[in-house]
């Protein structure tokens, strides 16, 4: 089992709708669950991050986590083109020293 | 906030030359910078986790002695590519985050290593 799992897609939604990302990690030590935008050929870039169990929500972004469940997601209302990347979910282990577990990436697609 | 500089985005050069890339925290003090290599279409792989003034941390199967890794404060990581060959080319990502805990990772726009 990856420590970190997500779906690689591609995820094709339309223009204007909700894009939902999903995420799940096994170390139940797992602390703070992140949510990095990689576009083709460019390196990772900070949306979101989350520490507390439910809803954070940042613009467009909505980052979901149920630590009970080891679940974190990321919702993207509006969907444009442009939030067409892969998105990665990483987690930091509690007394880690900040190092992060990234799963594979989802790669979103967003359709005219 | 948070912006980290990675130079040079590219760079071409001869097998067997060794090659260095600049990690450069611009507006806060990295007390740890994190080096990662990325093929084409996988998933970014971590090299190495460095904290100011000590030695770098390298993951398993990473050659220390191949990739010489300096924090020598906390704004300037380097990473040095040693006797480069075709099988380095990469793409080179460096991160760089502060305090001890729970912080994000802010990332370099990345280096292109090609070896001829």
């Amino acid at each position: 089992q990856k420590e970190v799992e997500q779906n690689s897609g591609p995820l094709s939604v339309p223009e204007g709708a909700i894009a939902s990302l999903n995420c799940t990690y096994s170390d139940r030590g797992s602390q703070s669950f992140f949510w990095y935008r990689q576009y083709s050929g460019k390196s990772p870039e900070l949306i979101m991050f989350i520490y507390s169990n439910g809803d954070k929500e940042d613009g467009r972004f909505t980052a979901q986590l149920n630590k009970a469940s080891q679940y974190v997601s990321l919702l993207i209302r509006d969907s444009q083109p442009s939030d067409s990347a892969t998105y990665l979910c990483a987690v930091m282990r509690g007394g880690g020293g900040n190092k992060l577990t990234f799963g594979t990436g989802t790669q979103l697609k967003v359709e005219l | 906030g948070a912006v980290v500089s990675q130079h040079p985005s590219r760079v071409i050069c001869k097998s067997g030359t060794s090659v260095k890339i600049e990690c450069r925290s611009l507006d806060f003090q990295a007390t740890t910078m994190f080096w990662y290599r990325q093929f084409p279409k996988q998933s970014l792989m971590l090299m190495a986790t460095s904290n100011e003034g000590s030695k770098a941390t390298y993951e398993q199967g990473v050659e220390k002695d191949k990739f010489l890794i300096n924090h020598a404060s906390l704004t300037l990581s380097t990473l040095t590519v040693t006797s480069a060959h075709p099988e380095d080319s990469s793409f080179y990502i460096c991160s760089a985050s502060w305090g001890r805990g729970n912080q994000p990772q802010h990332f370099g726009d990345g280096t292109r290593l090609s070896i001829l």
